[in-house]
């Protein structure tokens, strides 16, 4: 069975300062996709990022980046120059599904607190 | 309007209540989710629809009932529930399964509390 641990509950952090948010995962399979979600206080999650289990290249968009490493079942998240706006609970998901949609399993969340 | 809408955005029920759920999407998907979020735990994935076939029911008590008229509306039947049942409820949707990576799009929710 997949599973998503997200070992931190909540971090808080001044603004400007960078944090990162750790997400282990367990799957039998070889084919896998791995997701980050934002949840802001308006309640809906947003999209921010799909990987493939063959693509481990690290990738930057913006402030945020991702770094995926297979060897430690790791899909870390790391903000930079951290804001206010990016106070939010963050989910980590796992899908075994080929299209990376069906049967999401989401971790606990962190929950993230920039403080001004 | 656009995205995915959810109706109420708070309800509070007793437990021999019948309520509904409603979310309504303007994206032209045809894939469409109910998950429920409790305090602590993961989301939960509670029923999929796809092109308003439902796909996926997972271990679902049967005092939830969902509904898909069309695709784009998406219900919740909520009857005789539980004060465990309080939580908040996410409806999403995507482009339709089977066709190639397409992201969650999520409502704000509804707040369930059952008294």
């Amino acid at each position: 069975a997949q599973k998503v641990t997200q070992a931190q509950t909540e971090i808080s952090v001044v603004e400007k300062e960078d944090v990162t948010l750790d997400c282990v995962y367990e799957t039998r399979d070889t084919t896998y996709y791995l997701f980050w979600y934002k949840q802001p206080p308006s309640g809906e999650l947003v999209f921010l990022i799909r990987r493939n289990s063959f693509d481990e290249q690290n990738e930057i968009s913006g402030r945020y980046s991702w770094n995926f490493q297979k060897s430690t079942s790791s899909f870390n998240f790391t903000i930079t120059a951290s804001q206010v706006v990016d106070s939010a609970v963050y989910f980590c998901a796992l899908s075994e599904s080929f299209f990376g949609n069906e049967k999401l399993t989401f971790g606990t969340g962190t929950r993230l607190t920039i403080i001004p | 309007e656009t995205g995915v809408t959810q109706t109420p955005r708070h309800l509070v029920m007793g437990m021999t209540n019948k309520k509904s759920l409603k979310c309504e999407q303007h994206l032209g998907h045809n894939a469409m989710y109910w998950y429920k979020q409790s305090a602590k735990k993961p989301l939960e994935l509670m029923f999929v629809y796809n092109f308003k076939e439902q796909t996926e029911n997972n271990s679902v008590p049967s005092r939830f009932s969902p509904e898909c008229p069309n695709s784009s509306h998406l219900f919740l039947h909520l009857h005789t529930l539980q004060p465990e049942d309080s939580a908040l409820y996410l409806c999403a949707s995507s482009q339709e399964l089977g066709t190639g990576f397409s992201p969650l799009h999520f409502g704000n929710g509804t707040r369930l509390t059952v008294t």
